[in-house]
């Protein structure tokens, strides 16, 4: 399975754009790249995924290079509310779940006033 | 209406004792997990159904016994609880061959004294 790394901590302010990069350097040709939000006390959260490119939805932006080696995640004018760790994740999710997701550390973004 | 549920939400327990947790997903998603997540916030699979056929089974101690009545429910019981055995439990539920990722229940917290 593909090791993924990203920072332990980031810290912003309200209204800034916050972009957290995460590094999958061995990262397989059918895997998509997944990242989860985890509030404490809450289960942790599907955000976005892709397989490369671009992806954009209406919480956030995944830029993936075209060698997918790493990804980063860009969340706009953060608030307070997205204070929580986020985990980059790396895996094939089209087989027959025989691989189930591996969970790094996360990065744990704190917002600020 | 709740995706993934777990009960119970919290549980304090005594050494040696046998509990279960129980979780059903209504998202008709055909593969299910146990995650564990410790006192450091490591998030680790333990267990994995499809179709009621287990196929991830982690190094977990034989203590811990997963059960799949069907496909909707996924059950863990654990044996002669331990101190160690402490942590945040997460079920959680996807379906083969969709891109969206896993979605997560709200966890169970067991505390062993």
């Amino acid at each position: 399975l593909a090791k993924t790394t990203q920072p332990i901590s980031m810290d912003s302010y309200e209204g800034q754009e916050v972009n957290i990069t995460c590094s999958h350097n061995n990262i397989a040709t059918n895997d998509y790249i997944t990242w989860y939000q985890q509030f404490p006390s809450q289960g942790p959260r599907f955000i976005i995924q892709g397989y490369k490119t671009k992806v954009t939805n209406e919480v956030a932006s995944l830029f993936i290079p075209a060698d997918r080696k790493s990804s980063t995640l860009s969340l706009p004018r953060v608030s307070l509310s997205d204070t929580a760790v986020y985990y980059c994740l790396v895996g094939d999710m089209g087989n027959t779940g025989r691989r189930a997701l591996t969970f790094g550390s996360g990065t744990r973004l704190q917002v600020q006033p | 209406d709740t995706a993934v549920s777990q009960t119970p939400k919290y549980l304090v327990t005594q050494m040696g004792n046998d509990k279960s947790i129980k979780c059903e997903q209504n998202l008709g998603h055909d593969t299910m997990y146990w995650y564990k997540q410790d006192s450091k916030k490591f998030l680790k699979i333990m267990f994995s159904y499809n179709n009621k056929e287990l196929i991830i089974n982690e190094t977990v101690p034989n203590r811990f016994s997963p059960k799949s009545p069907d496909k909707a429910h996924l059950n863990l019981h654990i044996n002669s609880l331990e101190l160690g055995d402490s942590a945040v439990y997460f079920c959680a539920s996807s379906q083969v061959g969709l891109t969206y990722g896993y979605t997560f229940g709200s966890g169970t917290r067991l505390t062993v004294v």
